[in-house]
């Protein structure tokens, strides 16, 4: 069965990094969405990906977040310059249009 | 911001008993809503949708149900199994808004399923 995977599944970094989180959507689908889940809150919208171009982002991806999908399988997520509240699960999904699917998530750890 | 809302953080259910999962929802223009499991350490897995113009959903041991006038929904398990035991997250959207349809969910309910 197709799924949605994430790389790395645990990511270290010192405040001030940049980091890249990967993922590979599942390959026919054609919307897709990073999320995040702070420890002890709900998961949160961060922003989607349609034709290549963002079509909607959240209050919490401003200029320091950044998407790309540099090519036809992979599409990540950037965080320029990270912040100790940066720290959490971030989710990938995707869709054809209706359910999403999630992978696995990358934890994400702010030093 | 408590757009989704599900107000039992737990539950806990003998084997072969229902579990009845609840959410409630304020934003009257979600018209598209979905439930996901979670086991710890792995991403939130799709269990069940239903669209506004419905009112149930079924799918084997898992049923879902829509009150759009009490703005509610319900997840039945039936019968439940120890395997069920994980967090259960509701979540809505606005479909007709856009084809992206970012979903927004509600905390969260552990349901543990006791042998």
């Amino acid at each position: 069965e197709p799924e949605v995977t994430q790389t790395p599944s645990h990511q270290v970094t010192q405040m001030g990094q940049e980091v890249i989180l990967r993922c590979v959507p599942i390959s026919n689908h054609l919307y897709f969405y990073w999320y995040r889940q702070i420890l002890g809150q709900k998961v949160e919208f961060l922003v989607s990906f349609y034709n290549n171009e963002i079509s909607e982002k959240s209050e919490i991806f401003d200029d320091q977040f950044s998407v790309e999908r540099p090519d036809g399988s992979n599409f990540t997520l950037k965080i320029r310059s990270t912040k100790l509240e940066d720290s959490a699960m971030y989710f990938c999904a995707s869709s054809w249009g209706g359910e999403q699917f999630f992978g696995p998530g990358t934890r994400l750890t702010v030093l | 911001d408590q757009q989704v809302k599900q107000n039992s953080p737990s539950l806990s259910v003998q084997e072969g008993r229902i579990s009845i999962l609840n959410c409630d929802y304020t934003n009257s223009m979600f018209d598209y809503f979905l439930w996901y499991k979670k086991y710890p350490a792995e991403g939130p897995t799709f269990l069940i949708s239903i669209s506004s113009i419905k009112d149930k959903n079924e799918d084997g041991r898992f049923t879902v149900f829509l009150n759009k006038s009490a703005k509610h929904l319900s997840l039945h398990i039936v019968p439940s199994q120890p395997g069920d035991s994980a967090v259960y997250f509701c979540a809505a959207s606005a479909k007709s808004g856009g084809s992206n349809y970012k979903l927004t969910f509600g905390k969260g309910t552990l349901l543990t399923v006791n042998p």
